[in-house]
């Protein structure tokens, strides 16, 4: 079946630094890959999204590329900001298969 | 352009009441879904509807919960004689479906928060 793995949380960081989240999926086929962030009391947001291979999904200076080699979706940001802290959440949609939601990882930055 | 809407977003209920919860997806997407999720949790998937009809109900309790989706109206999610484990945030999402080109995109409603006391 599908399946998505994130890593362990929570991760906390200092202002300014670099941020990688790792992803990993299992499916067969070519699924759809997504980041979704979740603030404090709010519902998900889609934050960005790749659909094939070697695609590279970006976004408030978040980006993830769809590596099919290694069945991975990393999250990276290069400067994250105390605004950043909120829970981040892959995901997989396997056409006209239920989307599967990785546990989330929370991110916590320090001023 | 209203985006999903779930109400209401809180919601107290004492043990063995009845909880209805709403979701109204955006316009033009005719599938929904409904998720749980417990304090400092992820997200649990409950079931996948379309209209009349259920497509996935494979993370819905056997007993007390339901849910439909209706020709016309909001689709809802009901928890009969709640206990005290149901409290939790449920997340209701909306898509287009697979049609045409281009990724499913969900997109989620503010949630709706139950406490059972």
């Amino acid at each position: 079946g599908n399946s998505v793995t994130q890593m362990e949380g929570p991760v906390t960081l200092s202002e300014e630094a670099f941020l990688t989240i790792n992803c990993t999926y299992t499916a067969t086929g070519y699924p759809s890959l997504f980041w979704y962030v979740q603030y404090p009391g709010e519902g998900l947001q889609l934050l960005l999204k790749a659909t094939k291979a070697d695609d590279k999904g970006s976004n408030k200076g978040f980006e993830a590329t769809y590596r099919k080699e290694t069945t991975s979706f990393h999250l990276e940001k290069g400067s994250v900001q105390v605004s950043d802290s909120a829970v981040y959440f892959c995901a997989l949609d396997n056409y006209g298969q239920n989307f599967v939601f990785g546990p989330g990882t929370r991110l916590s930055v320090l001023p | 352009n209203a985006g999903v809407m779930q109400n209401p977003r809180h919601l107290v209920r004492r043990r063995g009441q009845e909880a209805r919860l709403r979701c109204s997806p955006m316009k033009g997407h005719s599938h929904v879904y409904w998720y749980r999720q417990l304090p400092e949790e992820g997200l649990k998937f409950m079931v996948y509807l379309q209209k009349e009809n259920i497509i996935d109900e494979s993370g819905m309790p056997k007993e007390r919960f339901s849910a439909e989706f209706p020709k016309e109206g909001p689709s809802i999610l009901r928890i009969q004689q709640v206990v005290r484990g149901d409290s939790a945030a449920y997340f209701c999402a909306s898509s287009p479906g697979q049609g045409g080109s281009g990724a499913n995109v969900l997109t989620f409603g503010a949630g709706s928060r139950l406490t059972v006391l």
